[in-house]
């Protein structure tokens, strides 16, 4: 079956340093990947999608992931991180074996913004 | 713009009491979750629906139904509330299978 790991529960970064929130999955065969974002007290909230295509997907506020098929990881970067991107962020995988097509999720990460 | 509503984001209830938990999305999506959350679990699935009237047990079903009587609302129902139930519970809908989930503000439930 398969499964997310979110290796960080949570990262410490200062404001406008680079950050990489790792997540790694357990099947490759055919995957669709996922990263979601959760501000205080909301919702989860979509950030980005990797369907099929070009591996490296961005998001609309400078987050990108990169899906490495033999890493078996769809890790999420910035560049540059800003006080409002403190937030949970969730990994979630869903796999083509499975008929009914669920979204597998990771654990979360805590990024946490140093001023 | 996809909206997923849920009837409450606070909720205190006494051990023992019948819980409903009420989610409507707008979308006209076939497929609709319920989930809870807790801190280092993640999101750990309840039950899901791809279709009125049709419901799937999720990983921890234990304690809890659903009713799907429309296509746009999924209820979740706590038949006699524990503590161990104390928990964020969050609602998402999704056009295609494996795809893109849309999730409500979630519900914050304390059982006393």
């Amino acid at each position: 079956a398969q499964s997310v790991t979110q290796l960080d529960s949570q990262v410490p970064v200062f404001e406008e340093a680079p950050v990489e929130l790792r997540c790694n999955y357990s099947s490759s065969v055919s995957v669709y990947l996922f990263w979601y974002v959760q501000y205080p007290n909301q919702g989860l909230q979509l950030l980005l999608k990797y369907l099929s295509g070009s591996t490296l997907v961005e998001s609309i506020n400078g987050f990108e992931a990169e899906f490495n098929k033999s890493q078996t990881s769809f890790h999420l970067r910035k560049p540059s991180v800003h006080i409002s991107d403190t937030a949970e962020y969730f990994c979630a995988v869903s796999d083509a074996l499975d008929s009914n097509y669920q979204l597998i999720w990771g654990a979360g990460t805590k990024l946490i913004i140093k001023p | 713009d996809v909206k997923v509503t849920q009837s409450s984001r606070y909720l205190v209830k006494r051990t023992g009491e019948k819980v409903f938990l009420e989610c409507v999305q707008d979308m006209d999506h076939e497929n609709m979750f319920w989930y809870r959350q807790d801190p280092g679990l993640g999101l750990r699935l309840i039950y899901f629906s791809y279709d009125v009237k049709m419901k799937e047990k999720g990983d921890i079903p234990e304690g809890y139904s659903v009713s799907r009587e429309k296509k746009e609302r999924f209820s979740l129902i706590l038949e006699s509330a524990s503590t161990n139930q104390t928990s964020m519970y969050l609602c998402a809908s999704s056009f295609y299978r494996g795809e893109t989930q849309y999730f409500g503000p979630g519900t914050r439930l304390l059982v006393l």
